[in-house]
């Protein structure tokens, strides 16, 4: 069974750009998440999806990020523009069902905002 | 005060030892609780869930919960060196939100 895929692995950018990043979750994943995981820390949700819905983005800064899953497959997180602080890994994990209990996670972006 | 709290370590064990995590959190409804593992560079894997109060084993897994202390832990039986990573304890909050704390480094030493 194929994993969470997530690319690219590495994006160095400079401030004030944009940038976008994909996911594929497992297939027959409903529920798709994105979190940021800064050094040192866990991981913090940004938004996560029941299909096409995003059913929690409490935490997403919509001032510059936005994301999509348009057909409640695969998802794109994009931040426009990136500011320094912006520098974390992007984590995108998937699981079988609302309720289900067990996150399969990407092998992440590695974001630098130079 | 962090909604999950762990030590950030690093813990370091000799090999063959027991390894001892250990994980609060604030929200006194929370239900579910998990642990993940994190090699450096890679991404978190489950590797524990536990739901009521008490003791569940796997192979050299335990977890244990105490609801009334908001308090949950891990232990390692005979740690190896590939146990080393950063163990990240989890809890299902209400509406299904999964909060992380930041994570106890554990370095089993051989």
């Amino acid at each position: 069974e194929a994993g969470v895929a997530q690319s690219p692995r590495y994006k160095i950018i400079e401030k004030k750009q944009p940038v976008a990043f994909w996911c594929n979750p497992i297939s027959g994943h409903n529920t798709l998440y994105w979190y940021l995981q800064n050094l040192g820390q866990g991981p913090e949700l940004l938004i996560r999806y029941e299909n096409e819905e995003a059913v929690d983005d409490s935490q997403l800064p919509k001032d510059r990020f936005s994301a999509e899953r348009l057909k409640g497959v695969d998802s794109t997180l994009k931040i426009q523009p990136a500011e320094l602080g912006d520098s974390a890994v992007y984590l995108c994990a998937s699981s079988s069902g609302q309720n289900s209990e067990k996150l399969f996670f990407g092998s992440g972006t590695q974001l630098s905002v130079l | 005060q962090k909604e999950v709290e762990q030590n950030s370590g690093p813990l370091s064990v000799p090999e063959g030892a027991i390894a001892s995590l250990n994980c609060t959190y604030s929200d006194r409804v929370s239900q579910s609780f998990f642990w993940y593992r994190q090699y450096s560079g890679k991404s978190p894997e489950l590797i524990m869930s536990i739901y009521s109060n008490g003791d569940k084993e796997d192979g050299r897994f335990t977890a244990q919960l105490n609801k009334a202390s908001q308090y949950v832990s891990l232990l390692i039986r005979d740690s190896q060196p590939s146990d080393s990573a950063t163990y990240l304890c989890a809890v299902k909050r209400n509406g299904n939100k999964l909060v992380f704390g930041a994570g106890t480094i554990l370095r089993v030493k051989s």
